[in-house]
């Protein structure tokens, strides 16, 4: 059964670049999508984008400008970043992973909190 | 972006109740709907996928339904275990979006 795990710096300062990773265990990373998604405190769920396992993404546009993601097959990871980040910004992220972009999400990690100040 | 709008924002039931979730699209998205169950401090776990999909290892008592903007998902049987925030997510257009989310409680 496949088990994901986000991790990075619980806090980042205004300005600065969020940086998270998604580890991958118990299935390969092939022919799945991987997708990041961010959930502020008491706030709905929302998908930031995902990355295909051959490096091909799709973003929120509401946030298009400022992520970039990618994965590394050959680590079992794959990456999130998102530059200039407000306290808008502060969240539990989560990392979750589906076979196409017609199916839901199947399988998530347990979400890290980032908070952002200054 | 397409709107999602779950109603009730909260709900109160007793065990062996039925309960009943809905879900309105501000515009049409086909059946590109994912039905989702959260407990404290947990991701999200897939119950219901494709409107009317029951994920693998689901209990029955959990179905979905509807099509185009209008959806529902039903508890038939409410179960103590069934506690936690339901949500539901549209993948038929980019950016993916979900609704506000319905608490479930147990009386």
């Amino acid at each position: 059964q496949v088990q994901l795990q986000e991790s990075g710096p619980g806090l980042v300062k205004l300005s600065e670049t969020l940086s998270l990773t998604c580890s991958v265990s118990g299935d390969p990373m092939t022919f799945y999508y991987w997708s990041w998604l961010r959930q502020p405190p008491g706030k709905a769920l929302e998908w930031i984008g995902h990355v295909y396992y051959n490096g091909n993404t799709n973003h929120n546009p509401s946030l298009k400008s400022r992520v970039t993601m990618s994965v590394d097959t050959s680590k079992n990871q794959f990456s999130l970043k998102l530059t200039s980040v407000t306290a808008a910004d502060s969240a539990v992220y989560y990392c979750a992973r589906h076979p196409t972009v017609y199916n839901g999400l199947t399988d998530w990690g347990q979400g890290t909190l980032v908070t952002v100040s200054s | 972006d397409i709107q999602m709008t779950q109603s009730p924002s909260t709900l109160s039931a007793s065990v062996g109740d039925r309960v009943t979730i809905t879900c309105r699209a501000s515009q049409s998205i086909s059946s590109w709907l994912a039905w989702y169950q959260q407990k404290p401090g947990k991701g999200p776990k897939l119950l219901i996928d494709k409107a009317s999909s029951l994920e693998s290892g689901v209990p029955s008592r959990f179905s979905g339904s509807g099509s185009g903007t209008e959806f529902t998902l039903t508890i038939s049987s409410l179960q103590p275990e069934d506690f936690g925030t339901y949500y539901c997510q549209q993948y038929n257009v980019y950016s993916w979006t979900f609704g506000q989310g319905t608490k479930v409680e147990i009386k």
